[in-house]
Order: structure tokens, then C-alpha cells, then sequence
């Protein structure tokens, strides 16, 4: 069974452009939830999304946002990109609504901007 | 003060340790989790917990409700189990909105 493709693994852009980042989930799971880590802060929740609704959102600018299309499979976008937003971006899947439900998480697209 | 603390920061053992990893939390949560980080950043879930004691191979993960508190435990430690761990809580049913401790990086030496 596949896992949790997260396409592009590596992305060096320059500040004030804007970046698309794609994660496919595990067939059948219909949540999707996106991460940020840095060496500073760690990981921290960006949103997640279920059935193409955005569930939650944690505390991160509103140039950063997202979308689920109808098969599950989610992007993120940053505009206006900011040195300080270079990190490890991850996304994780669950069946979400399934009690005691875990997760799957992809390897990640590390995002560089100089 | 974070939501979910974890000890220690960093933990260096010898081949063959039993290692323990502690994961304290403030808030009320619907599931504990706790993470295996290799370098090079792809996250693996280990346990998840919501009561009592899971076991996987030499890989042992309890949980105290009550006392806000769980633990992974490592018998026998290896080389292999060098990576970060890392304690994730889930605050309810309806997210899946996950808070992180700052993990616990361990190395162990053959």
C-alpha cells in the first residue's frame, strides 16, 4: 500500500516568490493535516482538512494556506515568501472519524528561501 | 510554558540500556502519540495512546490520564534506535490538530 507522498521532496526559492507543495495521502483517508518544523520552534500544526473542509488552523499568517481537492490529495501555499519560512514542511493522513485513529506521515519537502 | 513538555532534551546510552523518555501534558486530550524522527526528517508513529500500556517488539509506551504523564521505554537499546522521539497530543475528537513536545534525541553507542 502506498504511503504519504509529499512531491517536492527539496525547493530553493527566493524571497517574495510563492511555493505550491503536494501531498497525495493513503488511499481511503480523507484527512489531512500540515506541520512546520524549524530547528527553533519545532514542529507546529500549519491546518488540516477533511472531506475538502479546512478543520482547524493554527497560528500562522495568512500567507499561508491550503486546499483538499475531492480525492483526498491537499496543497499548501505560501505567498510572499519570508527568509524565516524555510523549514520542513510535513503532511500526515488518518481516516479521521474512525475512533483511536493514527496517523501516516509523508517524508516531507524541505523548503529552502535565500 | 508549552502545552506538552517533554524529558529529557538529549539522551546518550550504551547497546543494551533500557532507556525511558517522558512526555508530560496541561491540556485535556483525546490521544497521546508518540513519534520516531530518523535524520533526514520522514516521521514514523510509534504508539498511540488514549489509556493504559502498548508494547511493539522492544518498544513499550504507558500512559497516566490521570497524572497527565506518559512514557516510552526502550529495552535493550541499539544503535538502530538512535533518532529524536517525539510526544504529540491530540486535544479532541473532532481535529486532528496534533501539539508536539520538543522531542528527546537519542544516541546510542555499540
Amino acid at each position: 500500500k502506498a504511503g504519504v507522498t509529499q512531491t517536492p521532496r527539496y525547493l530553493i526559492k527566493t524571497r517574495g516568490q510563492q511555493v505550491t507543495l503536494s501531498c497525495s495521502p493513503i488511499s481511503g483517508h480523507r484527512s489531512v493535516s500540515w506541520y512546520q518544523q524549524t530547528p527553533g520552534q519545532g514542529l507546529q500544526f500549519l491546518f488540516e482538512y477533511f472531506s475538502e473542509t479546512q478543520r482547524n488552523k493554527g497560528n500562522f499568517p495568512g500567507r499561508f494556506s491550503g486546499r483538499q481537492f475531492s480525492n483526498s490529495r491537499s496543497e499548501m501555499n505560501v505567498s510572499t515568501l519570508e527568509l524565516g519560512d524555510s523549514a520542513l514542511y510535513l503532511c500526515a493522513s488518518s481516516l479521521a472519524g474512525v475512533r483511536d485513529y493514527g496517523y501516516t506521515f509523508g517524508s516531507g519537502t524541505r523548503l529552502t528561501v535565500v | 510554558k508549552n502545552e506538552v513538555e517533554q524529558s529529557p532534551q538529549n539522551l546518550t546510552a550504551q547497546e543494551g540500556e533500557f532507556i525511558t523518555i517522558n512526555c508530560s501534558y496541561s491540556v485535556g486530550i483525546s490521544a497521546l502519540h508518540w513519534l520516531q524522527q530518523h535524520p533526514g526528517g520522514g516521521i514514523v508513529s510509534l504508539f498511540m495512546l488514549s489509556s493504559g500500556k502498548k508494547k511493539h517488539g522492544r518498544l513499550i509506551a504507558t500512559i497516566n490520564i490521570q497524572e497527565k504523564h506518559s512514557s516510552l521505554h526502550i529495552t535493550a537499546s541499539h544503535p538502530r534506535d538512535s533518532a529524536v522521539y517525539i510526544c504529540a497530543v491530540r486535544k479532541g475528537d473532532n481535529t486532528d490538530k496534533l501539539i508536539f513536545g520538543t522531542g528527546t534525541r537519542l544516541q546510542v553507542f555499540p
